[in-house]
């Protein structure tokens, strides 16, 4: 299976500055890879798909990149709603896998 | 609005069975490939099963192939987990989402999520 892993496991950002999260796959999955945010105790909200496609109502502060193995979720200016945990997921070939998450914390 | 609303969840003894269900709306159910998504306490996201409308494919982790069953009632709009023989690792709070576009697999999960315990 394709294993996703993500970076760093926490990340400490100040309101208002840039976040910058990494996620690896162990085989090319060329741009089909979806984010997602998740606050405590509640459901995880998808973000991204297709790498780099944001969802219905999705701020454009949030953007996705990468292709093949290496992707970035970019946040450019954290609001205080943006400190969660995030996920990336590959959806290329079954089983669908996620990364472990990146936990974003205020700094 | 799509909203997904699940429920079934409980707790269930080892080796007995459970059946979760989700209720879907404001969407065209039958054009879309539904999934169940899972996660352990204090764990992170795990795919759990799919289903496709249009092939009747099924999909299933490795974790649940051969126990769970994933099945779909188009005229209620109603997705289901047919959960036998669970064990203790699959205590976790279970979403159901909606696929994506064309059947591609990334997730939409709208509900809560319904809660299993698995445990004597």
């Amino acid at each position: 299976e394709i294993v996703m892993t993500q970076s760093p496991a926490t990340l400490s950002v100040s309101p208002g500055e840039r976040a910058t999260l990494s996620c690896r796959a162990s085989q090319s999955v060329s741009t089909i890879i979806a984010w997602y945010q998740q606050k405590p105790g509640q459901a995880p909200r998808l973000l991204i798909y297709g790498a780099s496609t944001r969802a219905t109502g999705i701020p454009a502060r949030f953007s996705g990149s990468g292709s093949g193995t290496e992707f970035t979720l970019t946040i450019s200016s954290l609001q205080s709603e943006d400190f969660a945990v995030y996920y990336c997921q590959q959806y290329i070939k079954w089983p669908r896998t996620f990364g472990q998450g990146t936990k974003l914390e205020i700094k | 609005e799509v909203q997904l609303v699940e429920s079934g969840g409980g707790l269930v003894q080892p080796g007995g069975s459970l059946r979760l269900t989700c209720a879907a709306s404001g969407f065209t159910f039958s054009d879309y490939g539904m999934s169940w998504l899972r996660q352990a306490p204090g764990k992170g996201l795990e795919w759990v099963s799919t289903t496709f409308a249009s092939s009747g494919d099924t999909y299933y982790a490795d974790s649940v192939k051969g126990r769970f069953t994933i099945y779909r009632d188009n005229s209620k709009n109603t997705l289901y987990l047919q959960m036998n023989s669970p064990r203790a690792e699959d205590t976790a709070v279970y979403y159901c989402a909606k696929d994506g576009v064309g059947g591609a697999g990334y997730m939409d999960v709208r509900g809560k999520g319904t809660s299993v315990t698995v445990s004597s």
